[in-house]
Order: C-alpha cells, then sequence, then structure tokens
C-alpha cells in the first residue's frame, strides 16, 4: 500500500505545550503536505515541502522531511485550544498524478 | 477567498436510489476530485478530473460515476446506493499540475438507509 502512516494516532497537550506528529512513507516522493481538519468540516493544507528540501517554517509550523528515512514531522509551538483538529500528511509519489493521505493524528490542546 | 462549495452538508438516501453529490469550486482550478473518508481509513480518492469531460478512476471507483461538464462543477453519481456507501464524502480542487496543494469543501456526509 502507498498509504503514509501517522503517529501517534491520537495526542493530547496542555496549552502552550509544543505537539509533534509524525509521518512516514514506503516510495520516493516528489512532495510532502500537510492539512488541518476540524471536527465536521473539511480540510485545510498547512504547508508543503518538497523532496530536495530539509526543513519549512510557517507561523507556529515547523515541519522537517528526511527522504533517506522516508518521513516527515510536523511541530506545533506553543499550542492553543484553537489547535485542537485532526491533522494529515498527504504526499505526491514520484512521477505519480494525485496526493496520498496518511490516516490523521487527532490533536487536543487542553485549556 | 478560495470556495469550494458542496450542495448538501447531510444527506440521507435509500438502497438502490440513484443519488447525485454536487461540488462547485470558484477559484478556475482545472483539477477536481472526489474522497470519501472514514473512519481509521483516512482519504480514499474515488474520481478525479483534470479537464472538463476528462476523469481518471481513484483508488475505490467501484459503485461511483462522475460527470464534470463544467470547469468548476464535479458530480459524483452513485449509481445504486447502498449501506457501504454510507461515508463522508468530500470534493476538493487544485491548480493546474500534479501534487498541488487542494483546497476542501466542507463534505457531505451521507447516509444509507
Amino acid at each position: 500500500s502507498q498509504q503514509g502512516e501517522e503517529d501517534p494516532q491520537a495526542l493530547s497537550i496542555q496549552e502552550g505545550e509544543n505537539a509533534t506528529m509524525n509521518c512516514s512513507y514506503k516510495t520516493s516522493i516528489n512532495n510532502l503536505q500537510w492539512y488541518r481538519q476540524n471536527s465536521g468540516r473539511g480540510l485545510v493544507h498547512l504547508i508543503l515541502i518538497r523532496s530536495n528540501e530539509r526543513e519549512k517554517h510557517s507561523g507556529r509550523l515547523r515541519v522537517t522531511l528526511d527522504t533517506s528515512k522516508k518521513s516527515s514531522s510536523l511541530l506545533i509551538t506553543a499550542s492553543r485550544a484553537a489547535d485542537t483538529a485532526s491533522y494529515f500528511c498527504a504526499f505526491r509519489v514520484e512521477y505519480g498524478n494525485k496526493l496520498v493521505f496518511g490516516a490523521g493524528t487527532i490533536l487536543r490542546v487542553k485549556s | 477567498d478560495v470556495k469550494v462549495t458542496q450542495s448538501s452538508r447531510y444527506l440521507v438516501k435509500r438502497t438502490g436510489e440513484k443519488v447525485f453529490l454536487e461540488c462547485v469550486q470558484d477559484m478556475d482550478h482545472e483539477n477536481m476530485f472526489w474522497y470519501r473518508q472514514d473512519p481509521g481509513l483516512g482519504l480514499r480518492l474515488i474520481y478525479f478530473s483534470y479537464d472538463v469531460k476528462m476523469k481518471e478512476k481513484g483508488d475505490i471507483p467501484e459503485g461511483y460515476s462522475v460527470s464534470r461538464e463544467k470547469k468548476e462543477r464535479f458530480s459524483l453519481i452513485l449509481e445504486s446506493a447502498s449501506t457501504n456507501q454510507t461515508s463522508m464524502y468530500l470534493c476538493a480542487s487544485s491548480s493546474q499540475g500534479y501534487g498541488q496543494p487542494q483546497h476542501f469543501g466542507d463534505g457531505t456526509r451521507l447516509s444509507i438507509l
């Protein structure tokens, strides 16, 4: 299966703490993306990192990509209750024509 | 702002009915996608389209068909609804090219009784 695997499946932290989610995949990729989904809503694109990049930042988000280990991590710093959501990685398989989504990590930030 | 609109948030239909799910985007995007989302399985691609009147099968096309007569509209059709098609259906669009960031609608939660 090409599906990405995310770890942990669920994460519960206190407001102000950092949250780290991981994504692993099995094939060569062109890019990897992270999305957020609030309960009952559609997915929202957060950040894209290309296969030749190692790290990318966007506000409180930091994404790393290790193509040798076929893994990526999403770090949310100084978390807020509003960050409570499901987070999905998605990647474009090299020479592929679609995105493959992971099963997601459910993040709960307690205030 | 970017907008993908799905015609219904909630829909209840009966087994054997023909069901139409509609999706409209206002971003002049070439690519449109239909996914279903089930607990523990993530998003699975049903069909996608890279141009008007063009369609390609995704990972789980069985029991579904699609129509794209206009660039902004992509319809998902359940030819004869079955209970195992009860799910959340998400439509998305993206600009031209493979692996572009996708913009999603809020989903249609479909129940087949």
